[in-house]
Parts: structure tokens; C-alpha cells; sequence
């Protein structure tokens, strides 16, 4: 049974370095051809693609947010990283970690994350 | 970067009539070394995660039902669900996965009179 469960700061404020760990189960991102993927949603909006990693630690970001992305992995201990510096109050939302091997095929509940001052 | 667009924003029908939305890339997304489209609907539920339920534009993921009809090709894609559900009450995304930055449509609303 595949299932991930994202976890961050709740809240934090602007300008600080947002981290988040998306732990999972019932697959290993060392198999071939596997990958995890970051997406967040602001609250009654849309979907917005962050980070991408596969399991030969190939990364990929989103350039609409420039170089403030770090997604990284801990294989031994089924986890995966999403680092966002400088956050501001337009960071606030609802992030997603995703199994991918072509689409996102499994999804985690979400965790939600406000920047406030 | 590949746009997606959907349409419509939402719509509203009753249980049981069929209802199509649409989703249109601003590039192919067919890949012709292997003949497939890389297009992913989703289904997000009021206060629940995204769900798959179509891959390669026209796969049903398993568990799906089969009302639930993925059809297109190259720019054009449609979703179709044969007989809506009360359950059906979501709204529905379509994903470009062809290449990087993975792109998400913004979404129909649907909802059940």
C-alpha cells in the first residue's frame, strides 16, 4: 500500500526558509523509473507544480520561482525534502508531495502552510 | 512552457446526464516515439488531496469507474463522465506531464443540481 504524509511549520515568517518532508511507504525512490514530486494549491485555487526528483536523483524545478527551490532525498529512510527560501505571504498554501512515474499517481493529504508576519 | 486551458470553469448538471470538459495544450503532447499522449486528469474533492483518474489521456487509473471517459489527442482532450454521480462533485484538473514545468490546467468545477 503506497501512501505519503507531508509535514512543515504550520507557520512562518517572511523572509525565513521553508522546509518540508514528505515521508513514504509501499514504494522506494532508489527503483528504477521513480520519482517524487512537490505541488501546492492555494486555498480555493489551482494546482502549481514545484520540484521534481527521480530515483537517479535527477532534480527539476518550477522557474517561475527561480532559484529558491532546494527538493532533495533521504532513500534509506523513504523521505523527501522541499526547502523554499524567502518565503513571503504569497508562499501560504497547501503543499503536496506525489508519487510520479508518469502522472502523480499518488498523493499525500497535504499540509497547509501560512507566511505571516 | 505548455499552457493548459479548461473549459468550462464549472458547470452544473444533474445525476445522471452525461457531461464533457475540455482541456487544450498549447503544444502537442504526443510523443511520437511511443505514440502516447502525456496527459493526466485529476478529480479534487471539497477538502480532500487530488486524485488520478486518467493517464496517457485515455488510461483509467484502477478503481476508477468506468463512467469516467478520457479521450483526445496532441492538443485536444475531453473528459467524460457518462452518467454523473452525486459523488462526482469535484473539481477536475488536466496535467500536462509531455515535459518540465509540469502544467496544470486551472480547473472545472462541477456541480450536481
Amino acid at each position: 500500500q503506497v501512501t505519503l504524509k507531508e509535514s512543515g511549520p504550520g507557520i512562518l515568517q517572511p523572509s525565513q526558509t521553508l522546509s518540508l518532508t514528505c515521508t513514504f511507504s509501499g514504494f522506494s525512490l532508489s527503483t528504477y523509473g521513480m520519482g517524487v514530486g512537490w505541488i501546492r494549491q492555494p486555498s480555493g485555487k489551482g494546482l502549481e507544480w514545484l520540484a521534481n526528483i527521480w530515483w537517479d536523483d535527477d532534480k527539476y524545478y518550477n522557474p517561475s520561482l527561480k532559484n529558491r527551490l532546494t527538493i532533495s532525498k533521504d532513500t534509506s529512510n523513504n523521505q523527501a525534502f522541499l526547502k523554499i527560501t524567502n518565503v513571503d505571504t504569497a508562499d501560504t498554501a497547501t503543499y503536496y508531495c506525489a508519487r510520479r512515474q508518469g502522472a502523480f499517481d499518488y498523493w499525500g493529504q497535504g499540509v497547509m502552510v501560512t507566511v505571516s508576519s | 512552457d505548455i499552457v493548459m486551458t479548461q473549459t468550462p470553469s464549472s458547470q452544473a448538471v444533474s445525476a445522471g446526464e452525461k457531461v464533457t470538459m475540455s482541456c487544450k495544450s498549447s503544444q502537442s503532447l504526443l510523443y511520437n516515439e511511443n505514440k502516447k499522449n502525456y496527459l493526466a486528469w485529476y478529480q479534487q474533492k471539497p477538502g480532500q488531496s487530488p486524485k488520478l483518474l486518467i493517464y496517457w489521456a485515455s488510461t483509467r487509473e484502477s478503481g476508477v469507474p468506468d463512467r469516467f471517459i478520457g479521450s483526445g489527442s496532441g492538443t485536444d482532450f475531453t473528459l467524460t463522465i457518462s452518467s454523473v454521480q452525486a459523488e462526482d462533485l469535484a473539481v477536475y484538473y488536466c496535467q500536462q506531464y509531455y515535459n518540465f514545468p509540469l502544467t496544470f490546467g486551472s480547473g472545472t468545477k462541477l456541480e450536481i443540481k
